[in-house]
C-alpha cells in the first residue's frame, strides 16, 4: 500500500524558518508535490520534486531523497499569511496521487 | 483565481439521489483531475482525464463516474448518494499528461447529503 506521513501541527514565529517533513512509502514513485491550503479554500501548488535534491522557489524550497522516502518543505522569512495547511502528495503507481493528511502551520507574531 | 471553474458551489441533496458536478479547466489545459476532501479522510484522488480519455484512477467508488467532453469540460456523476459522500469535491487542471506539472484547483463544490 501507499503511506504518506507528515506532522499534524506545527507552530513557528513570524520571520523565522520552518521545515515541514514528509515521509512516504509507495510501490512506485513518479514525483512528490507540496500544496498549500488555506482554510476554506482550494489547494495551491507549491513545488514538485522527482529527482533527489533541493528545488528553490522564492521563500519556499523543497527537498527530496528518494532512497530515504523523505521530503521536506522549507519556508523562510515566515509571514502571518503562511498560516495554512501544507499537503505532501506522491504520484505513485498508475499515476495515482496519494496525499498526506496535511500539516497545519500556525505562524505567531 | 486559478482559471478553473466548478459548478455548482453548493449542493444539498438527499440519500439515494444522483448529482452531477461540472468542471471547466483552464484555457489550453488538457488534463482534468477530480478530488474528494472530507474532514476524516483528507484529500483523496479520484480520477484523471487527458484530452477525453481516462488516464489514472484512484479511490473512486463504483457509484461514481466521470467523463471529459470534446470541449474538455468534465463532469463527475455521483449516484445512490450516502451520508458519507458529503464532502468538498475539487477539480484541477494541468497542461501535461503526467509528471510534475502544476495543477490548478477550482474553488470546489460542497456536497451535503442529508
Amino acid at each position: 500500500g501507499q503511506n504518506i506521513d507528515q506532522p499534524t501541527e506545527m507552530t513557528a514565529t513570524e520571520g523565522a524558518i520552518v521545515q515541514i517533513n514528509c515521509t512516504y512509502q509507495t510501490s512506485g514513485f513518479n514525483g512528490l508535490f507540496w500544496y498549500q491550503q488555506h482554510a476554506g479554500e482550494a489547494p495551491t501548488f507549491l513545488s514538485y520534486n522527482v529527482l533527489d535534491g533541493l528545488e528553490e522557489k522564492g521563500r519556499f524550497s523543497s527537498f527530496l531523497s528518494r532512497s530515504k522516502g523523505y521530503s521536506y518543505l522549507l519556508l523562510k522569512e515566515l509571514q502571518m499569511k503562511d498560516s495554512a495547511s501544507y499537503l505532501c502528495a506522491v504520484r505513485g503507481p498508475g499515476n495515482q496521487f496519494y496525499f498526506g493528511t496535511g500539516t497545519s502551520l500556525t505562524v505567531i507574531p | 483565481d486559478s482559471g478553473v471553474t466548478q459548478t455548482p458551489k453548493h449542493l444539498i441533496t438527499a440519500t439515494g439521489q444522483r448529482v452531477t458536478l461540472r468542471c471547466s479547466p483552464r484555457s489550453g489545459d488538457l488534463s482534468v483531475y477530480w478530488y474528494q476532501q472530507s474532514l476524516d479522510q483528507g484529500l483523496q484522488f479520484l480520477i484523471q482525464y487527458y484530452n477525453g480519455e481516462e488516464r489514472a484512477k484512484g479511490n473512486i467508488l463504483e457509484r461514481f463516474s466521470a467523463q471529459q467532453f470534446p470541449d474538455l469540460h468534465s463532469e463527475l456523476n455521483l449516484s445512490s448518494l450516502e451520508l458519507g459522500d458529503s464532502a468538498l469535491y475539487f477539480c484541477a487542471s494541468s497542461g501535461a499528461l503526467a509528471g510534475g506539472y502544476e495543477q490548478y484547483f477550482g474553488p470546489g463544490t460542497r456536497l451535503t447529503v442529508t
